[in-house]
This record gives structure tokens, sequence and C-alpha cells, in this order.
């Protein structure tokens, strides 16, 4: 059974452009959300979609956008690249929105900004 | 105050050893607590649970305090292979536009690194 998948696995891009990160949940989880670890630092909260809806946002601008297809895959996309925004995205599938169940993480994408 | 605080280390051990880690979080409204395993350049993942009660698995156990709003994991009996960055993470409710979802919160993380 496969479990959550990212992709690409590394990217290189260049301040101002623009980047669209892809995740594939579990079968049958409903819930993605996004994480921003920076090094040496714990994944912080981007995103939560649940049945094809943002769900929570956290603390992050508005180039930051995301969505949720039927079939529960996500997109993450990134606008006007910053040095700053060089960090592992992790994506994490969930059967509920309440997560207080395991939350199962991707292999990340690592994006760097040069 | 960040709302998951742990002591980042990097501990230093020799296999055999007992170590200690803690956690403190500041919503007194968390919901679960969680310790995730993250080795080097690779995902989170699932260490254990944890219960007010304390659980054990094998050479972990994990507490919970409440009222002191603390969380600690133990192992014992360390392995080469416990190496790694252990995470603290607390899940509380959020509400918006109505609709309560839960978000994970992390800690910054605590290197562990067991030698021969």
């Amino acid at each position: 059974d496969a479990g959550v998948t990212q992709s690409p696995t590394h990217l290189i891009k260049t301040r101002g452009q623009q980047v669209t990160l892809r995740c594939s949940p579990i079968s049958g989880h409903k819930s993605v959300s996004w994480y921003q670890q920076v090094l040496g630092q714990g994944p912080q909260f981007i995103f939560q979609y649940y049945e094809k809806e943002e769900r929570g946002r956290g603390n992050f601008p508005d180039r930051f956008s995301a969505r949720q297809f039927p079939n529960y895959s996500s997109e993450l996309n990134v606008n006007a690249l910053l040095l700053g925004d060089s960090a592992l995205y992790l994506c994490a599938s969930s059967s509920g929105r309440l997560m207080n169940t395991e939350a199962f993480f991707g292999q990340g994408t690592r994006l760097t900004v040069v | 105050r960040k709302e998951v605080e742990q002591d980042p280390g990097p501990f230093n051990v020799p296999e055999g050893a007992t170590v200690a880690f803690n956690c403190t979080y500041s919503n007194s409204a968390s919901q679960s607590f969680f310790w995730y395993r993250q080795d080097c350049r690779k995902e989170p993942k699932l260490l254990m649970s944890v219960y007010s009660s304390g659980n054990e698995d094998g050479r972990f156990t994990a507490q919970l305090n409440r009222a002191s709003q603390y969380i600690s994991l133990l192992i014992r009996d360390s392995k080469l292979s416990d190496s790694a960055t252990y995470l603290c993470v607390v899940m509380g409710f959020a509400n918006a536009g109505g609709t309560s979802y839960g978000k994970l919160t992390f800690g910054q993380g605590t290197i562990l690194t067991v030698h021969p």
C-alpha cells in the first residue's frame, strides 16, 4: 500500500520564480496538511485541506496558496520566491480533519531558492 | 513564548545509556500529544502517542502532565539506531470560518547521537 507521495523530491529555483509542489495522500485519507521545515527547526504549519476545502491556514504570506483535488491530492504553490523560502516542504495525510489520529508524512520536497 | 518548547540538545550519549527529553507547551486547551522521530534528511515518523496515564513501548516511555503542561520521553538502553531528532508535537483545535480543525504544532526538535 502506497504511503504519502510527494513530487518533486528536490527543486532549485531562482528568486522571484514560482513553484508548485504536489502531494498524494494515503488512499482513503481526506485530509492533507502542508508544513515548512527550515533547517534546524521543527515543521511549521502552512495549510490544512479537508474534503477539498481549506480548513486552516498558518502564519504564512499570501504568496503561499494551495488546493485539493477531487481525488484528495493537493498542490502547494509559492509565488515570488524569496531566499528564505528555502526549506523542506512536508505533506501530511490524515483520515480526519481533527488530526487526533496519526498523521503520515511524505518524504518531502527540498526547495532551494538561489 | 513558543507554543511548544524543547531543549534542542544535542545529546551525545554512549550505547546503553538512559536519556530523557522534556517538552513544554503553552496552550492548556491542547488535545493530543505525540513524539515523532526524524532521521537526517527524512520525514518525521510517529514514535508514540502520549497519554496522561503514561505509556511505554519497549525501551521508550512517554509521560504527560497536563497540570504542568509538560511532556517527557525516556529512552532506556540506548542503541546506535536511536540517533535521530526527536520532535515533541501537540495537537490543538483551531477555528476558521466556523469550522474546527486539528493543527499539529511541533517543537524545534532534540538531537540525539548515540555513540559506541
